[in-house]
This record gives C-alpha cells, structure tokens and sequence, in this order.
C-alpha cells in the first residue's frame, strides 16, 4: 500500500523558535496534501488543505502566518509553526490524497504524526 | 501493532434506512476513539470523538458506541440520507509514553445511500 512518512516523529523545542514538519508521499504523487492537528482529549482537526504549486487552503480559525505550509513537490509538503508557543505543543499529522488511474480511486494515506512539545 | 479495520468496506442502502459500520482494533489500550467522515478530494471532517472511559456518543443523528475489552466500535446512522454518501473512517488513538501518540486509520467504509 502507499506509504506517507512524516519528518520528524517527535520534536521539542523553547518557545518563539520556528519548527518544520515534513510530510512526504514515499511510492506515489500527490497533488493534495492535508494537514491536520489533535491535542489530548480533543478530535483530529483539519487544519489546511496543501495544493501543490498553489496556495494552501485554511481552514476558519487557524492562523496562515502562524501555520505556513509549503507544497514544494508533488511528493513534500511542509508545515512550518513560527514563532512556536507552549499552546501550539500538540500532534501534527498529514494526508496524502491518491488518485488511481482513471480516478477510480480517490483515497487519503496518513503520516505517522509528529509531536511538538514547546517548553 | 495496532490495527483496525472497518467492515464492511462499501455498503448501499436506500434512503431512510438506519445502519450501522463497524470497526475493529487489535490493541484496547487505546486512548481515544475516532470517527470521521470523507468526502472525494477534502479533508476528514470529525463526526464523534469516544474517549476510552466513555461507552458512546450522540451527534443527531449518529451515535457512536465503544467497547475496549472487546475492541470494537460501531456508528449507527439513524434514517440515512442521500447526503450522508461519503467514507466513514475510524482511528484510535494511542498514548505510547513520554508524550508520544500514534494514531491508526481503518482503511474505510464507503457508503452510498440511494435516493
């Protein structure tokens, strides 16, 4: 099966420096890239729709100059959190849309999440 | 290892009828358990969250039950509707220590309900 890998898994970091995550598809392209957010005791919440060579899409109430997002390739996107508080420490995980031949297929793969902790 | 899976994987039923999906995780030390639903090309939109001391949550007209010890969890769908066409995902959530989470879809349940 297709396989998506975040970079890095787990990241700890002082409060007002930037952390990058990466997400990559391994074995397939992808145009479309979700970026999604969980913190303890609440649901996954998508955070940003990622287009590869455009814009990302934001969802109401996340911040685009706080979460920058990068859809560099049609294999990398990158979440950057600048300027990173104690209140961003939470589980980041990406999607990576797949489209068969034909579009037949029309299905998302997850990374593994990468938590932040900001001290 | 973790793993869940969702059965069955496509299921059609006409409009108005109730159902129910079903999902099955290997590990019941989960920490939470997740329902989502997607549609082609979005995002996963979150439809109920169970947290592992709960027995079942309620959203109009979805309720969601859980039970660790047997590792399964089921989504009723009350009076289904041709707007309800989607795939239904489910994923626990595990608290792997030191601050570490892993979080494991099933692979989906595609559902379409005819008009």
């Amino acid at each position: 099966g297709a396989v998506v890998s975040q970079h890095p898994s787990w990241v700890i970091c002082k409060s007002g420096t930037s952390v990058k995550i990466e997400c990559r598809s391994l074995d397939f392209q992808a145009t479309t890239m979700f970026w999604y957010r969980q913190f303890p005791k609440q649901s996954l919440m998508l955070m940003a729709t990622s287009n590869e060579g455009s814009k990302a899409t934001y969802e109401q109430g996340v911040e685009k100059d706080k979460f920058l997002i990068n859809h560099a390739s049609l294999t990398l996107s990158t979440l950057t959190v600048t300027s990173a508080h104690p209140e961003d420490s939470s589980f980041y995980i990406c999607s990576a849309r797949f489209l068969g031949a034909g579009g037949t297929t029309d299905t998302q793969y997850f990374g593994p999440g990468t938590r932040l902790t900001v001290l | 290892k973790q793993e869940v899976t969702q059965i069955p994987a496509a299921l059609s039923v006409p409009e108005g009828e109730n159902l129910v999906l079903n999902c099955s995780f290997t590990d019941s030390a989960i920490y939470n358990l997740q329902w989502f639903r997607q549609d082609p090309g979005k995002g996963l939109t979150s439809l109920l969250l169970i947290q592992s001391s709960q027995r079942e949550q309620t959203s109009g007209r979805l309720n969601a039950s859980l039970d660790k010890s047997s590792g399964r969890s089921t989504l009723y769908i009350a009076a289904s509707q041709p707007g309800d066409s989607a795939t239904y995902l489910c994923a626990v959530l595990i608290y792997s220590g030191a601050g570490s989470y892993q979080l494991t879809f099933g692979k989906g349940t595609k559902l379409s309900v005819i008009p």
